[in-house]
Order: structure tokens, then C-alpha cells, then sequence
């Protein structure tokens, strides 16, 4: 079965980049995957941040994020990353990593709580 | 990007009744990718139910079935169970941006 366990500081300044890694087990990072970032707010719910192939062969981003997201793959430490730029307030969140199956997040991160704050 | 908005906010049920949540989509679902997920606390994960409008994922239980098509979506529980009692998102992946409903909350009577 597999996990995944997302990682990453718990507080960052404004405008300042939030950074994640989200590590897979079970090497299953290797196969025909997309995998993702999604994060969770009191305000506005559960919103898709990005995703990304397991091979890099595709990147897609929701346009929200105005630019600020990169999403990166590395098969050979099992793990999937994601950074923000330019971050603030409205960035504080719960992230969660998730594996997509079938178009749908059907393995998820317990998550990871993230303050942006001076 | 597809709004969804789901309806009621709260669902107040006794344990053995019947719930039924809607989701209703601002435009067509593309081939109705739709999915349900059920979340037991804030910040937990949420746990996938349903995919493509009405399969189940593995492990879920079959009182638990999704239907519509379109822009009318609807989640049924055919008899609620204690471990039930959670907020339920619906979520669409027809169209990019992927996009969830608000949550509808389902609440001990």
C-alpha cells in the first residue's frame, strides 16, 4: 500500500517561497502517475494547487496561483516537490500531496500545516 | 473555472436514515468526472469515495453510491452509520482547473 508524507517548514515570512517535498513509499513514484499538491483553508476550502507526471513528461498548474508555483519530480529519493513564491497571508494553509488514479486523488498526505508570518 | 456548489450546507440525521447531498456544477462536467470525498476533521485528510460520478474506490462501503450527470451531481448514504457523521466535498476533473465544492456537513440529529 502505498504512503505519502508531505515535509517542509511550518512557518514562512512573507514574501518569502514556501517549500514541500512529499515523499512516496514503496517506489510506486515510478509508475504512470500523475501526482499532486492541493491545500486546504478555512476561507476558501480545498483548492488544486498543481500536478506532475511521474516521468516530468507533463506539468499542469491552476492558473490561481498566478505564476508563483513550480511543481518538480525526483523517481530517485521517491519524492515530489513544490515550491510558492512571493507568498502571504492567504497562503497559510494545510498542503496536502495526493496521488492521482483514475482522475481523482485516491491516496493522500495526512498534510502539513504552513503559517506565512513575520 | 467550474464552480461547484453544494447543497444543504448541513444535513442533520439520525444513525439508519437516508443522506442525500447534491453538487451542482456552473457548466457541463466533462464525460462526468466527478468524485466524492468524505473528510472526518478539519485538516485531516479527505478520503476518496467516489470517482467518475457513481464507481466506487476500493474499501468503500456499498451503502455509499453517487449519481447525475452533467451539472447535477448527487451523493446518497443509504443508511448512516456513526462513522458517517463528516463533511463531504465533491470534486470535478473534467475541465482544468480541477476544482471542489464547499463541503456539505453531515451532522448527528
Amino acid at each position: 500500500q502505498v504512503y505519502l508524507k508531505e515535509s517542509g517548514p511550518g512557518l514562512v515570512k512573507p514574501s518569502g517561497t514556501l517549500s514541500l517535498t512529499c515523499t512516496v513509499s514503496d517506489g510506486s513514484i515510478s509508475s504512470e502517475n500523475w501526482w499532486s499538491w492541493v491545500r486546504q483553508t478555512p476561507g476558501k476550502g480545498l483548492e488544486w494547487i498543481g500536478e506532475i507526471f511521474y516521468d516530468s513528461g507533463g506539468i499542469n498548474y491552476n492558473p490561481s496561483l498566478k505564476g508563483r508555483v513550480s511543481i518538480s519530480i525526483d523517481k530517485s529519493k521517491s519524492e515530489f516537490s513544490l515550491w510558492l513564491t512571493s507568498v502571504t497571508a492567504a497562503d497559510t494553509a494545510i498542503y496536502f500531496c495526493a496521488r492521482v488514479n483514475r482522475g481523482a486523488f485516491d491516496v493522500w498526505g495526512q498534510g502539513t500545516k504552513v503559517s506565512v508570518s513575520s | 473555472e467550474i464552480v461547484l456548489t453544494q447543497s444543504p450546507g448541513t444535513l442533520s440525521l439520525s444513525p439508519g436514515e437516508r443522506a442525500t447531498l447534491s453538487c451542482r456544477a456552473s457548466q457541463s462536467v466533462g464525460s462526468n468526472y466527478l468524485a466524492w470525498y468524505q473528510q472526518k476533521k478539519p485538516g485531516q485528510a479527505p478520503r476518496l469515495l467516489i470517482y467518475g460520478t457513481s464507481s466506487r474506490a476500493p474499501g468503500i462501503p456499498d451503502r455509499f453510491s453517487g449519481s447525475g450527470s452533467g451539472t447535477h451531481f448527487t451523493l446518497t448514504i443509504s443508511r448512516l452509520e456513526p462513522e458517517d457523521f463528516a463533511v463531504y466535498y465533491c470534486q470535478q476533473y473534467g475541465t482544468s482547473p480541477w476544482t471542489f465544492g464547499q463541503g456539505t456537513k453531515v451532522e448527528i440529529k
